[in-house]
């Protein structure tokens, strides 16, 4: 089984709508990380969690939130999806010191707003 | 200006060939850097951690010039399964965050 999982693997939905993506890991890890790609473009960071109480904002948050429900979940809301939020999202763990960190990607949803 | 930036390619090489590409980064204060590999829309894996003195795992080569701020990655020898996009990371502020460039694909031909 994979240690990162997420849930849906695709999703097709309309301007407006609130859509959840959920991810789970039975990594152990402490860090969860969410992220989207476009094509062109590298992975951008959209939010962080390095442990249950701690979350924070990555580079591209706004129209996003985050839920760290427990150690080994980590989901991700778009409250009102957008065109423009059409991605590949990829949730993401790691635990090793910031020199050697290895971060684990899950298999990605693919996201489309119509 | 991106922080990781890559040629995006792509390279096509023969089986067999090698194959050599840069990375650039514009923090010089980054304090690690990553060669991550992604198989078309499948998530990113590691391939290999990039170290001062330059390191090799089988047929890759990674260095690292802090002075010029760059990486790069060579592939000797190389297979069709060698085919995917190399992304460069970068850890820039030692806090668990990386910056991730665009991507180089690599396409290798029988």
């Amino acid at each position: 089984d994979a240690d990162v999982t997420q849930t849906p693997r695709n999703r097709i939905t309309k301007t407006g709508k609130r859509i959840m993506l959920e991810c789970s890991q039975t990594k152990g890890h402490d860090r969860m990380y969410w992220y989207r790609q476009d094509p062109g473009l590298g992975l951008q960071l959209i939010y962080y969690s390095f442990d249950v109480k701690d979350i924070n904002k990555g580079e591209i948050s706004d129209g996003y939130s985050v839920s760290r429900q427990a150690q080994a979940k980590f989901s991700l809301s778009l409250e009102s999806a957008i065109p423009n939020q059409t991605a590949l999202y990829f949730c993401a763990t790691s635990a090793g010191t910031a020199t050697t960190d290895t971060q684990y990607f899950g298999p990605g949803t693919r996201l489309t707003v119509l | 200006r991106k922080e990781v930036e890559q040629d995006p390619g792509p390279f096509n090489v023969p089986e067999g060939a090698t194959v050599a590409f840069n990375c650039t980064y514009s923090n010089s204060a980054s304090q690690s850097f990553f060669w991550y590999r992604q198989d078309c829309r499948k998530e990113p894996k590691l391939l290999m951690s990039v170290y001062s003195s330059g390191n090799e795992d089988g047929r890759f080569t990674a260095q690292l010039n802090r002075a010029s701020q760059y990486i790069s990655l060579l592939i000797r020898d190389s297979k069709l399964s060698d085919s995917a996009t190399y992304l460069c990371v970068v850890n820039e502020s030692n806090d668990y965050k990386l910056s991730f460039g665009a991507g180089t694909t690599v396409t290798v031909r029988a």
